[in-house]
């Protein structure tokens, strides 16, 4: 199953709070879980990634948190700033033939950050 | 630092009508791909290359949709006769080789599309 399923859809937090968002995957093949912050009008753009043999990877206030048996990883965003308020799209990597890397993306979270 | 451009920014188009999409990927990368994103949703996988070969194609990338390097820096995706549904924001990325460097997998600002 080639899926990535995110959650929440939409999410509304108060300056200085934590943003949390949570993916689920089945297929064990995935080897790589990016997170990407998208503005409007723009590429998504990398925030932080996690390889499955990691449990956590934090980076400045941005931590991945990473369950391998359950098969779920999150984003937990520390001290939000209205300057976070953007789309999060989790996704995994697989490879295709050639060692090409084919990224299936969530649904995206779209967070607000109120000041 | 590096980047991935896309031309152009916007592009209006009849149905019916035959549209290339053109990208600069990251001068190392030897890995490039095509995504689009319907306005709204999620970002779609369509087609990845290297070697100058599709390496591997999603069910939206049939015949109408093809790739190109057509010298030694651009990237370009076709489609020969749009129709309505294909209205969507399409973004080329490159990555360097695996297995230890997908971090640089690169996306550019995207094309949006639009078809009437």
């Amino acid at each position: 199953q080639q899926q990535v399923k995110q959650s929440p859809q939409s999410l509304i937090v108060q300056k200085g709070g934590i943003s949390i968002i949570n993916c689920a995957y089945e297929n064990t093949a995935f080897d790589y879980f990016p997170w990407y912050q998208q503005f409007p009008g723009k590429g998504p753009a990398l925030l932080i990634a996690i390889r499955p043999d990691v449990s956590e990877k934090k980076e400045g206030r941005f931590t991945i948190s990473f369950n391998k048996s359950a098969k779920q990883f999150s984003l937990h965003i520390m001290d939000s700033q209205p300057g976070d308020s953007a789309t999060y799209f989790c996704a995994a990597l697989t490879r295709s033939s050639g060692n090409t890397g084919k990224l299936i993306f969530g649904q995206g979270t779209t967070l607000q950050v109120k000041p | 630092e590096p980047e991935v451009t896309q031309t152009p920014s916007h592009q209006v188009t009849q149905m019916g009508q035959e549209v290339i999409l053109r990208c600069v990927p990251i001068s190392n990368h030897l890995y490039f791909y095509w995504y689009r994103q319907i306005l709204g949703q999620k970002v779609e996988f369509l087609v990845s290359f290297y070697n100058n070969e599709i390496s591997e194609k999603s069910e939206i990338f049939d015949d109408q949709f093809s790739v190109e390097r057509p010298d030694g820096s651009n990237f370009t995706l076709k489609i020969r006769s749009t129709k309505l549904e294909d209205s969507a924001m399409y973004f080329c990325a490159s990555s360097e080789p695996p297995p230890s460097r997908y971090d640089g997998y690169t996306f550019g600002s995207g094309t949006r599309l639009t078809v009437v």
